[in-house]
């Protein structure tokens, strides 16, 4: 099992460019979120998936866009990167049955 | 208000020592908590769930206290590996989790 994966590691987009971070779990997991996490700040959610096909937005989706054709995949869109959406986002998988969150390794994303 | 809210520290404490922080939160309808640590620039992983009796799990002790709406971690006999940043989750709408900003604690030889 790798868990949940997320590509890239680190990304330098200038202001204005567009981009998709790449999230993927082989855990079968319904549920899945995006978070971004800003110093001083705890993790915010931006979007997250109940399942193939459904989307809704989170805490803080302004910027962003998703979507799920897959069980597997849930990828982020950029569409307009922004000096704001410099941050750190960390893409999850829900288990149900514990109530437990896995976490990918993090995309750390700098706009200029 | 946040959602939850905790004191970031840090705290800064030698082997052996114990240490204790809380969360709070202000949705009362919250049914789940948890305690999740997180390494320097790493994911954050779950530490422990968090029961209405307190639950330990080795040297970590987790209390919860439904009335004034806290948590509350204890780490006994810490070890230099417990230096990490602890963030309080919960639950206030099903399957979409609160997390605070967390409480960093490092423990020095």
């Amino acid at each position: 099992n790798a868990g949940v994966t997320q590509t890239p590691k680190f990304q330098v987009l200038k202001t204005g460019q567009s981009m998709t971070l790449q999230c993927a779990q082989d855990m079968n997991h319904e549920y899945m979120s995006w978070y971004r996490q800003d110093p001083g700040m705890g993790l915010r959610l931006i979007h997250y998936s109940v399942g193939a096909g459904i989307t809704d937005q989170g805490e803080v989706p302004n910027g962003y866009n998703v979507s799920r054709s897959t069980t597997e995949d849930f990828p982020l869109r950029l569409l307009s990167a922004a000096p704001s959406q410099t941050s750190v986002y960390f893409c999850a998988s829900l288990d149900r049955s514990q109530e437990t969150q896995y976490f990918g390794p993090g995309t750390r994303l700098l706009v200029l | 208000r946040k959602e939850v809210e905790q004191d970031p520290g840090p705290f800064n404490v030698p082997e052996g020592a114990t240490v204790a922080f809380n969360c709070t939160y202000s949705n009362s309808a919250s049914q789940s908590f948890f305690w999740y640590r997180q390494d320097c620039r790493k994911e954050p992983k779950l530490l422990m769930s968090v029961y209405s009796s307190g639950n330990e799990d080795g040297r970590f002790t987790a209390q919860l206290n439904r009335a004034s709406q806290y948590i509350s971690l204890l780490i006994r006999d810490s070890k230099l590996s417990d230096s990490a940043t602890y963030l309080c989750v919960v639950n206030p709408i099903r399957y979409k989790l609160s997390f605070g900003a967390g409480t960093t604690v490092t423990v020095r030889a």
